[in-house]
């Protein structure tokens, strides 16, 4: 099992609608999570920290189930300007995963269409 | 600026050839990351520096590839007998640790072998 994983997509999404995805992760240590946004042919940008909790941000919210070892982000009222590569990023407890841990996944491609 | 400066921003090189690729990263963060992204891929960890502690180079793909982080700030990548597998973007990040998982990245320098 990879350490972290994500639907590629594309997800193809009419304005408006609400769009959610999923992240796996095999390290159950694993301690903090963060979705990065990445424009195309942009870097990567800190979208939001995953709490445990669950924590929300105008029309987007990011929930961690430890449990089954996943972390979702749901986006309300979808506007095209969300269209982008959404990075699903981890951090184990062991450094194996690259600097200070952080893991980051493949990322997943949303379309959102007018 | 304040943002991380990378460049070039486009390097088009024969096989065979050294590359240096330079990165500037916003004024007092310690830490100083290099990631390669190949078209359509996921972010790949290639060396880390914090502060004046040794570096993890444990991502370095091959010994071709080096890094150095002069003074605690700017950082050289070094990639020596380029082959066409090293093309990609390269992404240099900075943080200054205050905000877990929080990376400010570049814009990256594209790299093509032919």
């Amino acid at each position: 099992r990879k350490e972290v994983e994500q639907d590629p997509g594309p997800f193809n999404v009419p304005e408006g609608a609400t769009v959610a995805f999923n992240c796996t992760y095999s390290n159950s240590a694993s301690q903090s999570f963060f979705w990065y946004r990445q424009d195309c042919r942009k870097e990567p940008k800190l979208l939001m920290s995953v709490y445990s909790s669950g924590n929300e941000d105008g029309r987007f919210t990011a929930q961690l189930n430890r449990a089954s070892q996943y972390i979702s982000l749901l986006i309300r009222d979808s506007k095209l300007s969300d269209s982008a590569t959404y990075l699903c990023v981890v951090n184990p407890r062991y450094s194996g995963g690259g600097a200070d841990g952080l893991t980051f996944g493949k990322g997943t491609h949303l379309i959102i269409q007018p | 600026g304040a943002g991380v400066s990378q460049s070039p921003s486009n390097k088009v090189t024969e096989k065979g050839k050294d590359v240096e690729l330079r990165c500037d990263p916003i004024s007092g963060h310690t830490a100083l990351y290099w990631y390669r992204q190949s078209l359509g891929q996921g972010l790949e960890f290639l060396i880390y520096f914090q502060g004046n502690s040794a570096p993890d180079k444990s991502g370095l793909p091959s010994d071709r590839f080096s890094a150095e982080r002069t003074g605690g700030s700017v950082s050289t990548l070094t990639i020596q007998r380029t082959q066409q597998e090293d093309s990609a973007v390269y992404l240099c990040a900075s943080s200054s640790g205050r905000r877990a998982g929080e990376l400010f990245f570049g814009e990256g320098s594209r790299l093509t072998v032919l």
